[in-house]
């Protein structure tokens, strides 16, 4: 099984800062990397696909990048509505896999 | 509107069993992959079980192997998860989702599963 590792695990900023967000694989995932933000008691909501494509109807202040086994997500510059979790998820062990798997999550709070 | 609604969760006993549906609406639900992922709450995302658009193919996340069996009906557009020999270690939310390209797009509201005595 590909293991996710976020880092770090909490990040602490405040609103109009720069936040970067990672994720390591285990092993090689190519592109197949997605990220997601939840917020309390809410379902989680898709950031941005393969790496580093944006999602339907997502600021462009959030972006994805990299390939491989070290992926980033970005948030350019900090609304008050960014305050929250974030999860990578990686889907490579594709056909014939049978499990995907995601990151332990970063929590981005307000300092 | 694209959406996915989940229902059936409760409080079962340990070693009880339960059956959680995910009705589809908004889209052609029988051209997607459809998944279940639960969540502890304070913790993270766990997936748990896929089915192929036309149902022809499974899989299990080893924790729930011979206990949940992921089913559909494209007719009624909706998924289902029957959950047996439930534990402890099963209390969680249940989210359905969507997998577009290689990322779930679409999440229901997540219900709520507590096994309990």
């Amino acid at each position: 099984e590909i293991v996710l590792t976020q880092s770090p695990a909490t990040l602490s900023l405040s609103p109009g800062e720069r936040a970067t967000l990672s994720c390591r694989a285990s092993q090689s995932v190519s592109s197949y990397l997605a990220w997601y933000q939840q917020k309390p008691g809410q379902a989680p909501r898709l950031l941005i696909y393969d790496a580093s494509n944006r999602a339907t109807g997502i600021p462009a202040r959030f972006s994805g990048s990299g390939s491989g086994t070290y992926f980033t997500l970005t948030i350019s510059s900090l609304e008050p509505e960014d305050f929250a979790v974030y999860y990578c998820q990686q889907r490579s062990d594709w056909p014939p896999g049978v499990s995907l798997t995601f990151g332990g999550g970063t929590k981005v709070e307000i300092k | 509107e694209v959406q996915l609604v989940e229902s059936g969760g409760g409080l079962v006993q340990p070693g009880g069993s339960l059956r959680l549906s995910c009705a589809a609406s908004g889209f052609t639900f029988n051209r997607y992959w459809m998944h279940w992922v639960r969540q502890v709450p304070g913790k993270g995302l766990v997936w748990v079980a896929r089915i192929h658009s036309d149902g022809s193919s499974t899989s299990y996340a080893d924790s729930v192997k011979g206990r949940f069996t992921i089913s559909r009906d494209n007719a009624k557009n909706t998924l289902y998860l029957q959950m047996n020999s439930l534990r402890a270690g099963d209390t969680a939310v249940y989210y359905c989702a969507r997998l577009r390209f290689s990322a779930f797009d679409i999440w229901g509201q997540g219900t709520m599963v507590t096994v309990s005595s």
